[in-house]
């Protein structure tokens, strides 16, 4: 799997949107980029998936660039309940060996 | 029902104990998981097991004994742990059988918290 970069933390005004970058610089044409959160002490949480084309659904958006290098999670209007870590992940299609990077902190602050 | 159960939420057990944590889920996924993850770090994969059958294991230690009794159960039995081994340990599944992949996506459990002692 291509190796992520993200950011270590990152704080968000309430009701702001929240964009959160992952840099993946080696992905290649097979891979999807994948986000997860975590909301402390709980399971990871599936947010949304892109191969190439931008994806939107009720929880958040994702904007990948034409090259494919990097992506930006969107999370429109944040609320205190986003503060979780934010994994990005690139996944090759079918592949079990999935691994989590560091991950983004994010602080919503009221 | 789009739940991954895990059993029990909390365990303490001493280093010579024996012990097993229990992971189901009932969304008909034929790929199932489980994860270690230490305090303020990622989840790190110990295995995988894809139609029933163990087809990852990260070199992880024989006192962590992985089972699948049927495509819906998945347990981790526990014996002779180390204080080092406190952690929340977490189950996934996915539907494809091959991984999260392939426009699927992973459905976690919220996890076992052990403490060794």
């Amino acid at each position: 799997d291509a190796k992520t970069t993200q950011p270590p933390s990152m704080d968000c005004a309430e009701g702001r949107a929240a964009n959160l970058p992952c840099n993946h610089s080696t992905i290649s044409g097979n891979e999807y980029v994948y986000w997860y959160r975590q909301i402390h002490s709980q399971g990871p949480q599936y947010i949304i998936h892109g191969l190439k084309n931008n994806e939107t659904n009720e929880m958040a958006s994702l904007i990948i660039t034409e090259d494919r290098k990097s992506s930006t999670l969107i999370l429109p209007h944040a609320t205190l309940r986003d503060t979780a870590v934010y994994y990005c992940i690139v996944i090759t299609g079918g592949y079990q060996k999935v691994t989590f990077g560091t991950g983004t902190k994010l602080q919503v602050i009221p | 029902d789009t739940e991954v159960t895990q059993t029990p939420k909390h365990l303490v057990m001493g280093m010579t104990n024996k012990k097993s944590l229990k992971c189901e889920q009932h969304m008909g996924h034929r790929a199932m998981y489980w994860y270690k993850q230490k305090a303020k770090k990622p989840p790190e994969l110990m295995f995988v097991y894809s139609y029933e059958k163990l087809s990852i294991n990260e070199s992880v230690p024989s006192r962590f004994s992985p089972e699948c009794p049927n495509s819906s159960l998945l347990n981790l039995h526990l014996h002779a742990l180390q204080p080092e081994d406190s952690a929340l340990y977490l189950c996934a599944s996915s539907q494809e059988d091959r991984g999260f992949g392939l426009n699927t996506e992973a459905f976690f459990g919220q996890g076992t918290r052990l403490t060794v002692v």
